[in-house]
């Protein structure tokens, strides 16, 4: 059972510089999320996906870029990176996730990624 | 907007002491509520949730009671482990999206 997996594990990048972080899951759910998290702060949510083709801003959008053409993957495009993005992203996914109702999220293992 | 409060760690207990993290959230409607737990170098796992108002939730001995009166969904356990040692998240289903709080971790000595 895979179940959410990201990619890659560790990363460290340049100001500056241009990624993407993957994320597949291999649950059909409809709902996929981004998350960030840093000391004393939680998770911030970052991006999310209600479906293929759909995708809608979170907390903290600003200098990620996410799309859906499938409803397996889910990647996090960091465009120009910066120090401030150092943190550990974590892509989640849930079979229902829309309105106020939301079956329970499934993480993936976290990306750590550093920008010096 | 909604938000999820919980206790500031970390939280320290001895082995079989009784452990309790509290949670309040607020929001718009009657979300549904979750505890989270995360082992080091791991990501969030689904502890237990709670549905509507007065609805339990509980898992491996971990238990906590939807609380619309006091918008509180506090975690319980009555005799803690070595093997529960872990960052504890308290979230709240708003509106697409599940909203966390900053997170407790919790150290238990022999």
């Amino acid at each position: 059972n895979a179940g959410v997996t990201q990619t890659p594990k560790f990363q460290v990048l340049k100001t500056g510089q241009s990624m993407t972080l993957q994320c597949a899951q291999d649950m059909n759910h409809e709902y996929m999320s981004w998350y960030r998290q840093d000391p004393g702060m939680g998770l911030r949510l970052i991006h999310y996906s209600v479906g293929a083709g759909i995708t809608d801003q979170g907390e903290v959008p600003n200098g990620y870029n996410v799309s859906r053409s499938t409803t397996e993957d889910f990647p996090l495009r960091l465009l120009s990176a910066a120090p401030s993005q150092t943190s550990v992203y974590f892509c989640a996914s849930s079979r229902t996730g829309t309105g106020e109702t939301h079956s329970p999220l499934h993480f993936g293992n976290g990306t750590r990624l550093t920008v010096t | 907007g909604n938000s999820v409060t919980q206790m500031e760690g970390p939280v320290t207990l001895s082995e079989e002491a009784f452990l309790t993290i509290n949670c309040t959230y607020t929001a718009t409607g009657y979300p549904s509520l979750f505890w989270y737990v995360q082992y080091p170098g791991e990501g969030l796992q689904l502890l237990l949730k709670a549905t509507k108002a007065d609805d339990k939730g509980s898992n491996k001995g971990f238990e906590a009671t939807y609380r619309k009166e006091t918008t509180s969904f506090h975690l319980e356990k009555g005799s803690v482990q070595v093997s529960d040692s872990a960052v504890y998240f308290c979230a709240s289903g708003g509106y697409n999206k599940l909203i966390f709080g900053a997170g407790t971790r919790l150290a238990v000595h022999p």
